[in-house]
């Protein structure tokens, strides 16, 4: 979805570097999320925000921390990285309400490589 | 927690029906259904959404019976284009504990 685009796409990095990713979008949706994902074991929801000054722990955040500057904009940062945390990671935006009925839209995706 | 359980894999040809059922036996009065699919290097994309009974839209048909402990997802004459990956999503209140699944990945064959 080109509305909801992640930079950067591809990332390769050393254990203890700092990372930041991006995320921005122009659907105009209060609500954004960031998920990682492995093989075979899905998405799983890392932070989530309902608006600027939301900012709510998902089932896996230890590790990471985020940041929402702006409506349209919510990154994940990873303070030390470590190996583990090598995965696919997508940022996805809702419409406010209760996220039962709200489809998400997603991001292409940033792999990260984390040597 | 509305943990989902769904086939790792299925094949099938082109023009054919695939149906691809979720189990869902803990979901919550208040949780909707939803499936998405996910093509590689791409991120997960809406396809449909119910609570009960059948929903249909232009790509797919969900089908919930009334216990709503399971649901299908129904995709009429798949073409290879329909080869990705088929999450089914339970959500809810409790967002904390949000659960995609492994998801299924379907194989269309010519």
């Amino acid at each position: 979805d080109a509305d909801v685009t992640q930079t950067p796409r591809n990332r390769i990095t050393k254990t203890g570097k700092r990372i930041m990713l991006e995320c921005s979008q122009t659907k105009g949706h209060d609500r954004m999320y960031w998920y990682r994902q492995d093989p075979g074991l899905g998405l799983r929801l890392i932070y989530y925000s309902f608006d600027v000054k939301d900012i709510n722990k998902g089932e896996i955040s230890d590790g990471y921390s985020v940041s929402r500057q702006a409506q349209a904009k919510f990154s994940l940062s990873l303070e030390s990285a470590i190996p583990n945390q090598t995965a696919l990671y997508f940022c996805a935006t809702s419409e406010t309400g209760d996220l039962s009925n709200q489809p998400q839209h997603f991001g292409d995706g940033t792999r990260l490589s984390i040597l | 927690l509305a943990k989902t359980t769904q086939p790792i894999s299925m094949d099938s040809y082109e023009g054919q029906e695939v149906n691809i059922t979720c189990s869902h036996n803990n979901i919550a009065t208040n949780d909707y259904i939803t499936w998405y699919q996910q093509f590689p290097s791409q991120g997960p994309r809406f396809i449909i959404q119910g609570y009960k009974t059948k929903v249909t839209n232009e790509v797919a048909s969900l089908f919930i019976p009334a216990d709503r402990k399971s649901s299908t997802l129904s995709l009429p004459r798949v073409s290879l284009s329909d080869t990705a990956v088929y999450y089914c999503l339970v959500g809810g209140f409790n967002f904390n504990k949000f659960y995609f699944g492994s998801g299924t990945k379907l194989n269309v064959k010519p």
